[in-house]
């Protein structure tokens, strides 16, 4: 069984802080996906990442797949109250897209 | 588009009654997935679905049972339902391939006393 290991569970900072979580694992990944999901609804999907080493940037969102494509991260700089919710990190298990998901990072940002 | 709609959004049942949960999507996607979401536990696979007449279990599938004779429906059927499945369901689906991403319903929260 894969598992991604996400951490950390919970984060409550202030605004315009910087912020890391990570998402780890001891399997290989053909992509990795991260989703933030708000109270009462689906996730929606942030970023795919898909080769080793990559990284893509999403505005103040920054997303690096690691070399070996069992590991990855998500850096938020100079956070707003608009990034608080639920963060997941997905990673594809075989081609497919059968995906497997961390528990999640519950961030919370204070004005 | 209305994307990927799920019915109903909330349901209390009472321990060994049975109901379908319906899910429809109108992108023409190929794949159909169901998870379950606990607290603190993310997203877990329970039925994933390649096309039309093609089912398949993902990882928690006990208790559950899934069909798939159109392109756009994928209800999820529990029978005899136990307090073990109370939790959020998600309906996801999306076109093929490396990478897709996954389009979710807005989610039906079941409580099972």
């Amino acid at each position: 069984t894969q598992l991604l290991e996400q951490s950390p569970q919970f984060l409550s900072i202030q605004e315009g802080e910087n912020l890391t979580v990570y998402c780890n694992s001891s399997s290989v990944f053909s992509s990795l996906q991260w989703y933030r999901q708000e109270p009462g609804e689906g996730p929606v999907l942030l970023v795919t990442v898909v080769t080793g080493g990559e990284v893509k940037k999403l505005k103040r969102l920054t997303f690096q797949f690691g070399d070996a494509r069992k590991d990855s991260s998500l850096h938020i700089t100079a956070a707003q109250t608009g990034d608080t919710g639920l963060y997941l990190c997905a990673g594809e298990v075989e081609y497919g897209n059968k995906l497997v998901f961390g528990a999640g990072t519950i961030l919370r940002v204070k004005s | 588009n209305a994307g990927v709609t799920q019915t109903p959004k909330f349901r209390i049942l009472k321990i060994g009654q049975s109901m379908t949960l319906q899910c429809t999507q109108d992108m023409n996607h190929n794949y159909m997935y169901w998870y379950r979401q606990d607290p603190g536990m993310g997203l877990k696979l329970i039925y994933y679905s390649v096309g039309a007449g093609i089912t398949d279990k993902g990882e928690v599938p006990n208790g559950y049972n899934v069909s798939r004779s159109t392109t756009e429906d994928f209800p999820l059927r529990l029978e005899l339902a136990a307090p073990s499945q109370t939790s959020v369901y998600f309906c996801a689906s999306s076109f093929i391939g490396q990478g897709d991403e996954q389009y979710f319903g807005p989610g039906t929260r079941l409580t099972v006393t």
